[in-house]
């Protein structure tokens, strides 16, 4: 299963809404993390579920969709959340991560 | 804390082996399903093998199917990864991850002559 992010990268600024969008191949139902990557360090879950926010991690983000396209919300953007964000499919084997969306500084 | 800790990379000639170890602590291991993620320089993640909780069941990503191989030993709290018949193109860091959750820092494993 190909997993397809967009935008490839997104030019922001701090307060600014951000949505990340990322579409599966096929159908996975609910099946899709998202995950938080900052420069040499481990990636950090998010949400998983599509919807459900991994205990800890903010309000401001948030997750949706089913079937093939879902996205990351962040409603509010703060200076700790430039980072690359990635989706990943645990609805079949092998599990795929779409190919990352960083968020750059406007 | 809780806490995955990776080990056994290193520079290795390809063609060559090399086991990579996750130790866990203060983690409840042996009810984990352990993944392996691997990240080549300047590249996006992708996922590389699972073991399940009692390691009756593995998968593994088509590019590395048939020379690595996922193992653990939950008495010691361990996952290994047994990486034989490298390629240049497994040069990464590589990460163990607890149910996706619960990341190390990562080992980096380079490959080349």
């Amino acid at each position: 299963i190909q997993l397809t992010q967009s935008p490839s990268i997104l030019s922001t600024s701090v307060g600014d809404r951000v949505t990340i969008t990322c579409r599966a191949s096929q159908g996975i139902s609910s099946s899709l993390a998202w995950f938080q990557q900052k420069p040499g360090k481990a990636p950090e879950l998010l949400i998983y579920a599509a919807s459900t926010l991994q205990s800890g991690v903010p309000s401001r983000f948030s997750g949706s969709g089913s079937g093939t396209e879902f996205t990351l919300t962040i409603s509010s953007l703060q200076p700790e959340d430039f980072a690359t964000y990635y989706c990943l499919q645990n609805n079949s084997y092998p599990f795929t991560f779409g190919q990352g969306t960083p968020l750059e500084i406007k | 804390q809780v806490q995955l800790v990776e080990s056994g990379g290193g520079v290795v000639q390809p063609g060559r082996s090399l086991r990579l170890s996750c130790a866990a602590s203060a983690f409840t291991f042996s009810n984990s399903g352990m993944h392996w993620v691997r990240q080549a320089p300047g590249k996006g993640l992708e996922w590389v093998a699972v073991i399940s909780s009692d390691g009756s069941h593995k998968y593994y990503a088509d590019s590395v199917k048939g020379r690595f191989t996922i193992s653990r030993d939950n008495s010691r709290n361990t996952l290994y990864l047994q990486m034989n018949s490298l390629r240049v193109e497994d040069t990464a860091v590589y990460y163990c991850a607890g149910d996706m959750d619960v990341w190390g820092k990562g080992t980096t494993v380079t490959v080349s002559s």
